[in-house]
């Protein structure tokens, strides 16, 4: 069983449209992230929820909005894509300030 | 806020020598230091974590000290293998804080 699990792998899609990316941990976590690692490999910090709280947000451009129906998932939606938003959004989670695990990646194309 | 350097960015070893992988962060709150493997189009792992009432801590051929005057920590792996080779990321985060601030990343390669 994966424990950290994100969908889809891949995306691939036209500038101006609009894309979802869903997660789902079954650690019994209660701290959830998005993270997004462009093409120099940064990974930078985009979202966080505590139990259904958002706890962290950085700056990102409000096209970006993550939604968690509960702790056990969180969703990344994305309005209006730019060719910068090309990159790999990575899911993880936690508990607490405790280790970070996570999934697999999506790697979005906007073309 | 939290700003952590990494050092060096590339790094090649012969293979059985050992590997240095450093990173310095400028909070002194920051207390929980975890290191990250990436391989090729892998998603990062966490291979070892330190928090800083602990000095040093290790797990076979990995290692990780910590300085906490200096406010630096360092990845420590010895008798280097083919597969150690990937990105490695260092992470730092401040107290009761679950924000993790990474450094830029160092790619090793070991040398056959």
């Amino acid at each position: 069983d994966t424990a950290v699990s994100q969908t889809p792998k891949y995306l691939v899609t036209q500038m101006g449209n609009d894309k979802s990316i869903k997660c789902e941990q079954n650690l019994g976590h209660d701290t959830m992230y998005w993270y997004k690692q462009d093409s120099k490999k940064f990974l930078k910090i985009m979202f966080s929820y505590n139990n259904k709280e958002l706890i962290i947000n950085e700056t990102v451009p409000n096209r970006f909005s993550p939604k968690s129906p509960d702790k056990a998932h969180l969703n990344l939606h994305i309005n209006s894509l730019e060719l910068g938003d090309s990159a790999v959004y990575f899911c993880a989670s936690s508990r607490g300030q405790g280790r970070q695990y996570f999934g697999a990646g999506t790697r979005l194309s906007v073309l | 806020g939290e700003n952590v350097e990494q050092h060096p960015s590339t790094l090649s070893v012969q293979e059985g020598d050992s590997a240095v992988i450093k990173c310095t962060y400028s909070d002194s709150a920051s207390n929980y230091f975890p290191w990250y493997k990436q391989e090729l189009g892998k998603r990062p792992q966490l291979i070892i974590d330190i928090r800083s009432n602990v000095g040093e801590k290790k797990d076979q051929r990995i290692a990780v000290t910590l300085n906490k005057t200096a406010k630096h920590f360092s990845l420590h792996i010895t008798e280097t293998q083919p597969e150690d080779s990937a990105v490695y990321f260092c992470a730092a985060s401040i107290f009761g804080n679950e924000k993790l601030t990474f450094g830029t990343g160092t790619r090793l390669t070991i040398i056959p």
